[in-house]
């Protein structure tokens, strides 16, 4: 498998502008996270789904972000209009789950991140 | 709500010192308990994991972490450093009752020093 693969690797666009990134989970993983990553606030989880439903968006800092799970292999979270402050890595994760069992669940496989500026 | 310390923000040492980072969880269920590690430039990637059995668990590269149930806690150790373990250690949490959430540390970044 070619693990879980985010697109693009470096965006660079100026503030007011929509960005949007994509990514692919490992093929047969029911779960998906976006996190985000700066110096400042460290890992921030923003949203997950399971089964290709969002399950927990708080972590979504505000309306201009959105994320979508159309199908099982793919998804997007856009940000619309981008703001200077949003700049930061974002990963994708995907990991799977044994029905009700914790046991062999949940470990997470992480995309090489896309890196945003907004200047 | 879950929540993760890790109580070293930045650890600096020389080659061959011992390691051992702090990681405390808030939750009294049963937990699955991760360490994950990001090389500077790469994605995170598990280095080991805890679901259940022998407390002590071996990861990859000579990293070890000892699961304490009545501590709350799952510390990250490596008896001998090297100059490329210099990276920034995560410890994970998913709970019972959370199955699908991983709640992270604000991680620890380890400097060795050849």
């Amino acid at each position: 498998d070619a693990g879980v693969i985010q697109s693009p690797r470096h965006e660079v666009t100026e503030m007011g502008q929509e960005v949007t990134l994509r990514c692919k989970p490992i093929s047969g993983h029911d779960y998906l996270f976006w996190y985000r990553q700066t110096m400042m606030r460290g890992l921030e989880l923003l949203i997950y789904f399971n089964n290709n439903v969002p399950i927990d968006d708080s972590g979504m800092p505000e309306d201009r972000f959105s994320a979508k799970m159309p199908n099982a292999s793919f998804s997007t979270l856009k940000i619309q209009p981008s703001e200077p402050r949003d700049s930061a890595v974002y990963f994708c994760a995907s990991s799977f789950s044994t029905g009700n069992k914790l046991g062999g669940a949940n470990v997470l496989t992480f995309g090489a991140g896309s890196r945003l500026t907004v200047l | 709500a879950q929540s993760v310390s890790q109580h070293n923000h930045h650890v600096i040492l020389s080659e061959a010192a011992s390691l051992e980072l702090g990681c405390n969880y808030s939750y009294g269920g049963t937990v699955n308990l991760f360490w994950y590690v990001q090389y500077p430039g790469q994605h995170l990637q598990l280095l080991l994991k805890y679901f259940s059995g022998d407390p002590l668990v071996k990861g990859i590269k000579g990293f070890e972490a000892e699961f304490i149930k009545s501590k709350f806690s799952f510390n990250l150790r490596k008896p001998s450093v090297q100059w490329s373990d210099t990276a920034e250690y995560f410890c994970a949490v998913t709970s019972n009752t959370n199955a699908g959430k991983s709640t992270f540390g604000d991680g620890t970044t380890l400097t060795v020093k050849p």
